[in-house]
């Protein structure tokens, strides 16, 4: 099966933008998803399709994909933002693989 | 509001089948806009997709797990269940149901809260 490869850690100061990579052959021929998980608690979808937005989700969460990588952009991060950001995608078999996991933390 | 509650024993002993059942209420398990899911965490790590279900029946499996894994839909219950047989440690984790968003299979809008089980005799 193929893999989607995250950055394990990355920062942002607060009100800043970052971006949350994701790699992975498959990305190529189909979109990411994009959850969002706090300690203890169950994953939250931040972003799934092309560029959709749950209702809840602000709207400075946006997702884009170019080749074979996904990203997860955050303008002007919010110290709630703080958490670990997970990317997964389908494969041509429709199973699903996840990415690694991003924590990101919000200086 | 859809809520998911899993259940099941905490503790397996190794070689034995890990069964979970998960509770829906506020929406059905027969909807066709749906697919339920079984995704696990082991402690202090990423997210394992284990498999997904559609109304269907038809159902989908992570590789790695697909010889020893079972997922079905009791309509009657309004549940969905997850077995896994042929247990060891490497199975202890924190596990999921959850159901994807509207039309969507692949992102899930609605969790259980988790179940933590641990494979040890």
């Amino acid at each position: 099966s193929s893999e989607l490869t995250q950055d394990p850690a990355v920062s942002v100061a607060l009100g800043q933008t970052v971006r949350i990579t994701c790699q992975g052959a498959s990305l190529r021929s189909y979109y990411a998803s994009w959850h969002r998980q706090k300690p203890g608690q169950a994953p939250v979808v931040i972003i799934y399709g092309k560029n959709n937005r749950p209702s809840g989700i602000p709207d400075r969460f946006s997702g884009s994909r170019s080749g074979n990588t996904a990203s997860l952009t955050i303008t002007g991060a919010q110290a709630e933002d703080e958490a670990d950001y997970y990317c997964n995608s389908r494969e041509s078999s429709g199973a699903v693989v996840f990415g690694g996991g991003t924590k990101l933390t919000v200086l | 509001q859809v809520q998911l509650q899993e259940s099941g024993p905490g503790l397996v002993k190794p070689s034995q089948t890990l069964s979970l059942t998960c509770t829906v209420s506020g929406g059905s398990v027969s909807s066709g806009d749906f697919s339920w899911s079984w995704i696990r965490q082991h402690p202090g790590q990423g997210l394992e997709w284990i498999g997904h279900i559609y109304y269907s029946g038809t159902t989908y499996f992570n590789p790695s797990l697909k010889s020893r894994l079972i997922i079905s839909v009791d309509t009657s219950k309004n549940q969905l269940t997850l077995k896994l047989n042929s247990v060891t440690a490497a199975d202890t984790a924190v596990y999921y149901c959850a159901r994807s968003v509207e039309g969507y299979t692949y992102a899930w809008g609605h969790w259980g809260q988790g179940t933590l089980v641990t494979v040890s005799s």
